[in-house]
């Protein structure tokens, strides 16, 4: 069974310092897609990024990076320059291949980011 | 707005009574899943369903829960008789292919239960 953690409940900082939100994953499979949404007070959720297991280089956009280590199952999103708008809540979600012709999501239960002025 | 469409955004009501969700997908994507989201918990999948069919229902309640999406219109999620632990975020997703499994979703519908 696969199975997303997020051990950082909630995190505060105080805007342009950097963050970094941890999420952990678990599977048997050998292919599977790793995601990270936002989720704003609005209550909306904001597709962020995909990475599949094939593919471990490391992206930036624009203040996002993303850092995936499969040898640790690691999947770890950092802000940099942190700003009041990133405000929410991010979730980190896997999914396995859709051998079947369809892919369920298991998410984390996401970190609650609090950027202050 | 060429989004998932969810309506009602916020849709309240008293226990025992029907609640019914409505999911427009993107244009062109004949996959639909619902999830719900509980009180400061993560997003947990409940059915996922392709025109007329249900696919996959292991997330569902066993009672009290349904869903369709008809040929014509938009998926449906049914919550007959509800109780106040029902109170959650109910979101929809769409997908063209699901070869990817990147999910589209919709802005959510809460479901207050008095």
């Amino acid at each position: 069974a696969q199975k997303v953690t997020q051990a950082q409940t909630e995190i505060s900082v105080v805007e342009k310092e950097d963050v970094t939100l941890d999420c952990v994953y678990e599977t048997r499979d050998t292919t599977y897609y790793l995601f990270w949404y936002k989720q704003p007070p609005s209550g909306e959720l904001v597709f962020l990024i995909r990475r599949n297991s094939f593919d471990e280089q490391n992206e930036i956009s624009g203040r996002y990076s993303w850092n995936f280590q499969k040898s640790t199952s690691s999947f770890n999103f950092t802000i940099t320059a942190s700003q009041v708008v990133d405000s929410a809540v991010y979730f980190c979600a896997l999914s396995e291949a859709p051998y079947s012709g369809y892919s369920t999501l298991t998410f984390g239960k996401g970190t609650m980011l609090l950027v202050s002025p | 707005n060429a989004g998932v469409m969810q309506n009602p955004r916020h849709l309240v009501r008293r226990r025992g009574q029907e609640a019914r969700l409505r999911c427009s997908p993107m244009k062109g994507h004949s996959h639909v899943y619902w999830y719900r989201q509980l009180p400061e918990e993560g997003l947990k999948f409940m059915v996922y369903l392709q025109k007329e069919n249900i696919i996959d229902e292991s997330g569902m309640p066993k009672e009290r829960f349904s869903a369709e999406f008809p040929k014509e219109g938009p998926s449906i999620l049914r919550i007959q008789q509800v109780v106040r632990g029902d109170s959650a975020a109910y979101f929809c997703a769409s997908s063209p292919l699901d070869t990817s499994g990147e999910l589209f979703f919709g802005e959510g519908s809460r479901l207050t239960v008095l």
